[in-house]
């Protein structure tokens, strides 16, 4: 099955400054890779996602990189603030298989997660 | 709000007690999952459902844990004599058809503690 690590575990940046999260999947199948955010007692909300087709994405202040040879990808922000102090998660889901070819396949709908990046932003 | 919920939000229970958890999707999501996490750990798959069918359970849900979506709509995920090793956010994320299928959407949680 999948394996996704992810570094740092922690990152203490001061406001302003960029922050870079990074991890590594073990499954070449792997075709989705989506970074959630989560806050204290909440459930994680998606920020941004890639697709194995695509090399960078960005969104205002956050982008995501993916190099698939390597089986990595990286989130960058950029321009922190206080209010992106949070716990940040990548995953990664396998190709997934045509409407209906699940019956008697080997098809996974499973997002198989990293352990998380504590950001700290300091003002 | 249209997004997904959940209830409770917090649960306390005895250990050996029953509880079960509500999750619902968002509207006209097809696809409904249920994750757990615990402290200090990224979400963990436990089982989906595509309509009403459970098309794929994970080894971590075992016997005592049973998940149902009987008319396509919301979810229950049940655990029968809870242990303290329940203890844990259960999550529950929902996607759609179509070009973004892989989009996974997730609720607030339900936060159990077994005591």
């Amino acid at each position: 099955g999948e394996n996704v690590e992810q570094h740092p575990s922690t990152l203490s940046v001061q406001e302003g400054d960029s922050a870079v999260i990074k991890c590594t999947y073990s499954d070449s199948a792997s075709n989705y890779f989506p970074w959630y955010k989560q806050e204290l007692g909440k459930g994680p909300q998606l920020i941004i996602d890639i697709r194995s087709n695509v090399g960078e994405k960005k969104d205002q202040r956050i982008a995501v990189t993916l190099n698939k040879t390597a089986k990595h990808f990286s989130l960058h922000i950029t321009e922190t603030q206080p209010e992106d102090s949070a716990v940040y998660f990548c995953a990664a889901h396998p190709r997934w298989e045509k409407e209906g070819s699940h019956k008697g396949g080997a098809g996974s709908y499973q997002l198989t997660f990293g352990k998380g990046t504590k950001l700290s932003v300091i003002p | 709000d249209t997004g997904v919920s959940q209830n409770p939000r917090h649960k306390i229970t005895k250990r050996g007690q029953n509880v079960t958890f509500r999750c619902d999707p968002i509207s006209e999501h097809n696809r409904l999952y249920w994750y757990r996490q615990t402290l200090g750990q990224g979400p963990e798959f436990l089982t989906y459902f595509q309509n009403e069918a459970q098309l794929e359970k994970s080894r971590l849900l075992s016997d005592r844990f049973s998940a149902e979506r009987p008319k396509g709509s919301f979810s229950t995920l049940e655990i029968q004599r809870t242990e303290q090793g329940d203890s844990a956010m259960y999550l529950c994320a929902s996607s759609p058809t179509g070009q973004n299928q892989e989009t996974q959407y997730f609720g607030p949680g339900t936060r159990l503690l077994v005591l």
